[in-house]
């Protein structure tokens, strides 16, 4: 099955700040890959499907890019509710599988 | 508007079968290229994706996990269950089910939006 690796695993940032969060492949998913966002006692909700795409109503502010084994999430400008925990999915092979996840904490 | 809504216990004992019901709405899966899945989250811990129903009664499970794993669907009702038999305590973990599609003119492609709220499950005698 595909791993995927999710760096670093928190992160301490202040509003405004901008972020860049990592999710790295086993093997190519091609674009195959998407980013969710779970706040706390929350079920994950979609971010960016298909390593750039937005999902529904997600702002602007949200981008992914990459391809293959290697893809980020980018928040171009911090705002207080997007301190959360985000995670990587890909669709790419069976089993579909998630990374560990990154914690965005308020420094 | 979709929507998904998880059932079942909160508590099983270890050796025991765990019955889940996901009931939905906005949506029917009598209708081409839709589906549910079926995803996990042990405390503080990352997702893991279990199962997953599609329209058509394809049935899809996580290799580590098929042997104990059964899911179905009841299209009149608008539910999708999932059953685990062994259960043992780690398998303790919110349970989430969630929406999908194949469908050729969908951009979401096998990707799971939304999602139901979860129902944790507690795996102790």
């Amino acid at each position: 099955e595909i791993v995927l690796t999710q760096s670093p695993a928190t992160l301490s940032l202040s509003p405004g700040e901008r972020v860049t969060l990592s999710c790295r492949a086993s093997q190519s998913v091609s674009r195959f890959l998407g980013w969710y966002q779970q706040k706390p006692g929350q079920a994950p909700r979609l971010l960016i499907y298909d390593a750039s795409n937005r999902a529904t109503d997600i702002p602007a502010r949200f981008s992914g890019s990459g391809s293959g084994t290697d893809f980020t999430l980018t928040i171009s400008s911090l705002e207080p509710e997007d301190f959360a925990l985000y995670h990587c999915q890909q669709r790419s092979n069976w089993p579909f599988t998630f990374g560990q996840g990154t914690k965005l904490e308020i420094k | 508007q979709i929507t998904l809504k998880e059932s079942g216990p909160t508590l099983v004992k270890p050796t025991q079968t765990l019955t889940l019901t996901c009931t939905f709405s906005g949506f029917s899966l009598s209708t081409t290229g839709l589906g549910v899945g079926w995803i996990r989250q042990p405390p503080g811990k990352a997702l893991e994706w279990l199962a997953l129903i599609y329209w058509d009664d394809d049935k899809r499970y996580s290799p580590s996990l098929k042997s104990r794993l059964t899911i179905t669907k009841d299209t009149s009702k608008n539910q999708v269950v999932l059953t685990m038999t062994n259960m043992d305590s780690v398998d303790t973990a919110t349970y989430y089910c969630a929406h999908t599609t194949i469908h050729s003119t969908s951009s979401l492609y096998n990707w799971f939006d939304p999602w139901g709220q979860g129902t944790l499950v507690t795996v102790s005698s």
